[in-house]
Parts: C-alpha cells; sequence; structure tokens
C-alpha cells in the first residue's frame, strides 16, 4: 500500500488559490487518489478523487502529474470555511484497505 | 436522507469493561470499515468489510474485534478496553454505486479508557 507524506500545515488568505501536493512514490498501477475535507469533531467528507491528469468538480482540482508519485489538489480562491483538515488517500481496487496520512491542516485569515 | 449512523458519539468506561459500538448505514453499501483517529497520526484502518460475514485486518486491529451479520451493521467490539484506545473512532462505507475510494463517514464517537 502506499503511504502518503503531506505538509503538515498551511496558511492563506481568503480568495487566494491554496495548492496542497501530496507524495505518494509507491503508488501501484491500480490505485486511485481521493482527497477529504474534515472540520472539527466531524468524520471526513470527500473532496475530488482521480487516477491522472487533472480532475475537476465544482469544489476544487486535483492535479495528477504522468508518474503519479505526487498530486496536489488545488482549492480556488479559498474563504473562512475552508479552514480544515485535509487527507490524501491512496487506495487500490484489489481491496479496500486503505491509509491515510496525517493530513494537511488549512488555515484560513481575513 | 444517506448516512452513517454511531452509537454512542461519547463514551466514557473503565479498563476492562467490555464495550460495544454500533455503526449502522442506510446506503446498502457493501463496504463498511473502521477507523481510529488520534492527534498527529490522521486516521488509521482498524477493520474494515468487503461484505457480509467478510471482515479483514486494518493497520491496527490490535484489542479490536468487529462482526459484519447484516449489510447494514458493522459493529466495533473491545473486548477489554485500555487506556490506549482512547481515541475518536470513525466508520466509513462505500458502495459500487459510489466513485471508487468515496467514502461515506458517520460522525465519530469519542471513547475514553479510564
Amino acid at each position: 500500500l502506499a503511504k502518503t507524506t503531506q505538509p503538515i500545515s498551511m496558511d492563506s488568505y481568503e480568495g487566494q488559490e491554496v495548492n496542497i501536493t501530496c507524495s505518494h512514490n509507491n503508488i501501484a498501477t491500480n490505485d486511485y487518489i481521493t482527497w477529504y475535507q474534515q472540520f472539527p469533531s466531524q468524520g471526513p467528507r470527500f473532496i475530488i478523487q482521480g487516477y491522472k491528469t487533472k480532475v475537476t468538480n465544482e469544489v476544487a482540482s486535483l492535479f495528477i502529474p504522468a508518474d503519479r508519485k505526487s498530486s496536489t489538489l488545488s482549492l480556488p480562491r479559498v474563504s473562512l470555511s475552508d479552514t480544515a483538515v485535509y487527507y490524501c488517500l491512496v487506495a487500490n481496487t484489489g481491496g479496500f484497505k486503505t491509509i491515510f496520512g496525517a493530513g494537511t491542516r488549512l488555515f484560513v485569515k481575513a | 436522507e444517506a448516512q452513517v449512523t454511531q452509537n454512542p458519539r461519547y463514551l466514557i468506561t473503565v479498563t476492562g469493561k467490555k464495550l460495544t459500538v454500533t455503526c449502522s448505514q442506510n446506503m446498502n453499501h457493501e463496504y463498511m470499515s473502521w477507523y481510529r483517529q488520534d492527534p498527529g497520526l490522521g486516521l488509521r484502518q482498524i477493520y474494515y468489510s468487503m461484505n457480509v460475514e467478510v471482515t479483514d485486518k486494518g493497520d491496527v486491529p490490535e484489542g479490536y474485534k468487529v462482526s459484519r451479520k447484516e449489510k447494514r451493521n458493522f459493529p466495533l467490539i473491545l473486548e477489554s478496553p485500555s487506556p490506549n484506545q482512547t481515541s475518536l473512532y470513525f466508520c466509513a462505507s462505500s458502495g459500487t454505486s459510489s466513485s471508487f475510494g468515496e467514502l461515506f463517514f458517520g460522525e465519530g464517537s469519542r471513547l475514553t479508557v479510564l
């Protein structure tokens, strides 16, 4: 299973774009990359998922280079309510054993 | 409303007193999993279940038991709790109708073992 490494914390200001990178050097061919958001005292919530290249939805974009050894979650124009912990998860289709990293604590300032 | 429900949400108990944390989902999901969350360690998987009567160990299964007798329920059992099992526990589920890896989490159960 691929272990993930993320920055422990990041600070930003409202209206800025935030990019959080996750390293997963030993990702396997059948692994997908998924990002979650967690607020205090709540369960994590799915944000976005991808396998390669770029994926975009209404809240974020996910960039995955050709070698897939890293991925970048991009949050456009963050607001105070985006202050949360963001987790990168790499999971495979062969089974649902999952390994979350320690997460990145994003603090958005006014 | 689609949801994963855990009970109890908060529990304080003493060492050695058996307890069960229940988890139920109403989305007909095949996959269910338990995680514990500790400061600085993120989410660590305890056990998971691919379907009824199919369970397997995650990264930190010691001291825990699970069962999956019905598709909707996946209880976590602590036969003899110890203080190092004080933690925040999350149950999650996922189904073939979901994007792969899209886990739906419960609200968490905060357990304190004295």
